[in-house]
């Protein structure tokens, strides 16, 4: 079974408006982390935000944020006011066994390719 | 300043042929690792290691043997180079092997003729 899932292959967003892009996730471990990536063209990964399993509040970080629905298994995450430089490739990445040593593996999902239309 | 640093950027070689990636980081964490990126975009760990000591090494041929000759650098050498291989290898690094953020070089695309 995919541990990531990311059904969204490609979005097309018109730039101001909000973008969510769908991730959802599998693990039995109670203790794991969250994590949104950003591949731009130029190919670099840039993160974007984390969340952790025990958080009890959703992470957000200036135009980014993640909305966390633990019972849902899902870690979406939202974009405000789209820019143009939003547009990339975003993966969604999870970390389990938090406090496992052995597992400091992130495992991606499939990434969503994001264009912002003018 | 330059966190997670990788070269070289690009690598075109020929099958059959060994070559290097280096990997330095200067955020003083203690743990780095290397993924894979193949065509399809799909990342993919390889190794991890933590203070110079392997922790994590994924099914990977064991032509690919990464070194660490201190916690501030893992280089990846390939051997035997094949058509497959090509993809795009990213180093990362986190603070500890609790680290929360694994932090990513900018990548070194490998095309193997």
């Amino acid at each position: 079974a995919q541990k990531i899932t990311q059904t969204q292959p490609g979005m097309f967003v018109q730039e101001k408006e909000a973008v969510t892009l769908d991730c959802t996730y599998d693990t039995s471990d109670p203790s794991y982390g969250l994590f949104w990536y950003k591949q731009p063209s130029s190919g670099e990964m840039i993160f974007l935000i984390y969340q952790g399993s025990y958080d009890q509040q959703n992470a957000t970080e200036g135009r980014y944020s993640l909305n966390f629905q633990k019972a849902r298994k899902s870690a979406n995450l939202v974009i405000s006011a789209s820019q143009l430089g939003d547009s990339a490739m975003y993966f969604c990445a999870m970390r389990e066994g938090w406090t496992n040593f052995g597992n400091e593996k992130l495992t991606f999902g499939t990434g969503t390719r994001l264009t912002i239309i003018p | 300043d330059t966190a997670v640093s990788q070269t070289p950027k690009y690598l075109v070689t020929q099958m059959g042929n060994d070559k290097s990636i280096k990997c330095e980081q200067n955020l003083g964490h203690d743990t780095m690792y290397w993924y894979k990126q193949d065509s399809k975009k799909f990342l993919k760990i390889m190794f991890s290691y933590n203070n110079k000591e392997l922790i994590i090494n994924e099914t990977v041929p064991n032509r690919f043997s990464p070194k660490s000759p201190d916690k501030a650098h893992l280089n990846l050498h390939i051997n035997s180079l094949e058509l497959g291989d090509s993809a795009v290898y990213f180093c990362a690094s986190s603070q500890d092997r609790t680290g929360e953020t694994q932090y990513f070089g900018p990548g070194t695309r490998l095309l193997v003729l």
